[in-house]
């Protein structure tokens, strides 16, 4: 089955700076690769997703890039704010829609 | 208007016990899953429904059993609860498979 790779598990930065969340995955026919947000105590909720046949896509402070061949995708934020900490997880689809989740990235943004 | 809600928010009850949770989402969606979040915040996904037909089944205990009398609901039901099903059970929709998910707020479920 597919496996999903996400590092680093904590990612500390100052307000302003860029954040980037790296993940790798198994199986070569995964093709939807969306990204949650999960605040303490929240549902998580989707912020961004890609699919396979795009490499990159972007909305506002946040993108994702996917490299098929290397089998790996990205989130970068950038200008980070403190409402960016949170949980981020990535996660990848093969086509009947079962996500394999990442094992999640605790973002911490300082003022 | 919550788009999928879940009910209860918060269930404590004794180990052996039985007890369900539901699930209702309003957004028109085929799809429904079910999702556990253990105490490492993994995410791991237990069921999916499409159309009331079940079509993801992950290696979880008989134990627990879903249940979709329509398009719109989807519950669970856990019998004989154990110390180890302690979680966060979230409910997710979407518009069908490989669409995006969106989730409930979660069932926060603790064994004593």
């Amino acid at each position: 089955g597919e496996n999903v790779e996400q590092h680093p598990s904590t990612l500390s930065v100052q307000e302003g700076d860029s954040a980037v969340i790296k993940c790798t995955y198994s199986d070569s026919a995964s093709n939807y690769f969306p990204w949650y947000k999960q605040e303490l105590g929240k549902r998580p909720q989707l912020i961004i997703d890609i699919r396979s046949n795009v490499g990159e896509k972007k909305d506002q402070r946040i993108a994702v890039t996917l490299n098929k061949t290397a089998k790996h995708f990205s989130l970068h934020i950038t200008e980070t704010q403190p409402e960016d900490s949170a949980v981020y997880f990535c996660a990848a689809s093969l086509s009947y829609g079962k996500l394999t989740f990442g094992q999640g990235t605790i973002l911490t943004v300082h003022p | 208007d919550t788009a999928v809600s879940q009910t209860p928010k918060y269930l404590v009850t004794q180990m052996g016990n039985d007890k369900s949770i539901k699930c209702e989402q309003n957004l028109g969606h085929d799809t429904m899953y079910w999702y556990k979040q253990d105490s490492k915040k993994f995410l791991k996904i237990m069921f999916s429904y499409n159309n009331k037909e079940l079509i993801i089944n992950e290696t979880v205990p008989n134990r627990f059993s879903p249940k979709s009398p329509d398009k719109a609901h989807l519950n669970l039901h856990i019998n004989s609860l154990e110390l180890g099903d302690s979680a966060v059970y979230f409910c997710a929709s979407s518009q069908d498979w490989g669409q995006p998910q969106h989730f409930g707020d979660g069932t926060r479920l603790s064994i004593l």
